[in-house]
C-alpha cells in the first residue's frame, strides 16, 4: 500500500492566520483527498485534489477557505485560511490505490 | 444522500470473545465496502474490504456482506485488548469516494 506522510504533524495557530499542510505519497496516485475529523466525529471529505486542475470541493467547503494545490501525482497541499477555533480538527490526506483508500497520519490543528 | 449507519457503542467484550460490529447502508447500488480501525489519536487503518455477498476471512477478522438486507458486519474472533479502537464502516457506492459511518467504539477488557 501507498506510504503517505504529512507535515506538520500538529500545530497551534492563532485566530486569523493560515496554515498549509503538506501531503507526500511514495508512489504516483491519481486520486488524492483531504478529510477533516473533528473530535469524536467521523471523517468529513473536504475536497478531491485533482492533478493539473482545480480541486473539487464538497458541500460546505469553499476554495477561499481551503485552497488546495496538486502540482504532481505524489504531492498536495491544503491551506486552512483565516482560521477560527472552529477549524480545530485533525486534517487527513488520503489516496486511493488499487481501489482501496489509505490515510496519512494526520495533522492535528488547534486554533486559539 | 448516501448514508452509512453504525451504532456508536461502546461495545464492550471480554478478552477472547467474538466482537461483532454492524453497519447498514442506504444505497442499494453500492458494491464495495471497507472496514477501518482507528486508534485514539491515530488515522484510520484499512483492515478489510468486501465486494461480494457472503463472508470474507482474514486472520481473526471476518467481514460479512448481505446486499439484500443492506448490511455489513465485522467479526473479530479471540478479541484482544489491542483490538480496542473505533471501527469505521465505509461504502464507496460505486465511486472511489467512500461514505463513512460514525464508527463503533470497541473495548476489549482483560
Amino acid at each position: 500500500s501507498a506510504v503517505i506522510s504529512q507535515k506538520p504533524s500538529r500545530d497551534i495557530c492563532q485566530r486569523g492566520t493560515s496554515l498549509t499542510i503538506q501531503c507526500q505519497v511514495d508512489s504516483q496516485v491519481t486520486m488524492m483527498f483531504w478529510y477533516r475529523q473533528q473530535p469524536g466525529q467521523s471523517l468529513t471529505l473536504i475536497a478531491t485534489a485533482n492533478q493539473g486542475s482545480e480541486a473539487t470541493y464538497e458541500s460546505g467547503f469553499v476554495i477561499d477557505k481551503f485552497p488546495i494545490s496538486r502540482p504532481n501525482l505524489t504531492f498536495s497541499t491544503l491551506t486552512v485560511s483565516n482560521m477560527s477555533p472552529e477549524d480545530s480538527s485533525i486534517y487527513l490526506c488520503s489516496v486511493v490505490e488499487s481501489y482501496e483508500q489509505y490515510f496519512g497520519p494526520g495533522t492535528r490543528l488547534t486554533v486559539t | 444522500q448516501k448514508e452509512v449507519e453504525q451504532n456508536s457503542g461502546p461495545l464492550s467484550v471480554p478478552e477472547g470473545a467474538i466482537a461483532s460490529l454492524n453497519c447498514t447502508y442506504s444505497d442499494r447500488g453500492s458494491q464495495s465496502f471497507f472496514w477501518y480501525r482507528q486508534y485514539s489519536g491515530k488515522s484510520p487503518e484499512l483492515i478489510m474490504s468486501i465486494y461480494s455477498n457472503g463472508d470474507k476471512e482474514d486472520g481473526r477478522f471476518t467481514a460479512q456482506l448481505n446486499k439484500a438486507s443492506q448490511y455489513v458486519s465485522l467479526l473479530i474472533r479471540d478479541s484482544q485488548p489491542s483490538d480496542s479502537a473505533t471501527y469505521l464502516c465505509a461504502d464507496t457506492g460505486g465511486s472511489y469516494i467512500p461514505t463513512f459511518g460514525r464508527g463503533t467504539s470497541l473495548i476489549v477488557h482483560p
